[in-house]
């Protein structure tokens, strides 16, 4: 079984500042990792995702996350953040059963809030 | 092009009704997917169809049910409404195939309020 952790239920940021969204995962087999975004009233929409290759993976926005194998964790960082990130952000991770699907397990989410 | 059409977008049952929501993939797509999203416990899977046949399925009672169309088109039902079934019901459909690692592109959701 998977399950994912986030470990800030919220981060409050000043605009223009760099920002680190944590997530850890605990899986049996290995995995693929996704971050994406909810904003207000909306559904969500993928950031960026890990599959193999470049532990460094960019995504939309100007976000990008790290993949550590050894510490079983999916960082999303941007360098300077906007008022419009302000939205919840979910980690998630996807077994990866030999090419099998598996479904997405989401963590709580974190509310990103920036501040001017 | 279309991106995950879910209806209605909001809706009020009462408790002991029933009802179903609606959901149209991403053109070509064959995989969809339901999620249910509440503030306690965060996003957890119900099911997912593909070709017309559940593929897997969450830990939900079997008041919630969902179906696929030929066209890819789902719908899912839930019967015998209680409070705590109010949510937002997020759906998402994927390419076929079964690669773990294709994005899932979601629909805004049908918000469901149970009174």
């Amino acid at each position: 079984a998977q399950s994912v952790t986030q470990l800030d239920s919220q981060v409050p940021v000043f605009e223009e500042a760099p920002v680190e969204l944590r997530c850890n995962y605990s899986s049996s087999v290995s995995v693929y990792l996704f971050w994406y975004v909810q904003y207000p009233n909306q559904g969500l929409q993928l950031l960026l995702k890990y599959l193999s290759g470049s532990t460094l993976v960019k995504g939309i926005n100007g976000f990008e996350a790290e993949f550590n194998k050894s510490q079983t964790s999916f960082h999303l960082r941007k360098p300077s953040v906007h008022i419009s990130d302000t939205a919840e952000y979910f980690c998630a991770v996807r077994g990866n059963y030999g090419g099998s699907q598996g479904n997405l397990i989401f963590g709580k989410g974190t509310k990103l809030s920036v501040k001017p | 092009k279309a991106g995950v059409t879910q209806t209605p977008r909001y809706l009020i049952k009462t408790r002991g009704q029933q009802v179903t929501l609606s959901c149209s993939p991403i053109s070509g797509h064959r995989s969809v997917s339901w999620y249910q999203q509440t503030p306690g416990q965060g996003l957890q899977f119900l099911f997912e169809y593909f070709s017309e046949t559940q593929r897997n399925k969450g830990n939900f009672p079997g008041r919630f049910s969902g179906r696929q169309f030929s066209n890819s088109r789902s719908e899912m039902n839930v019967s015998t409404l209680e409070l705590g079934d109010s949510a937002l019901y997020l759906c998402a459909s994927s390419l076929a195939g079964r690669f773990s690692g294709n994005t899932i592109y979601f629909g805004e959701g049908s918000w469901l309020t149970v009174v």
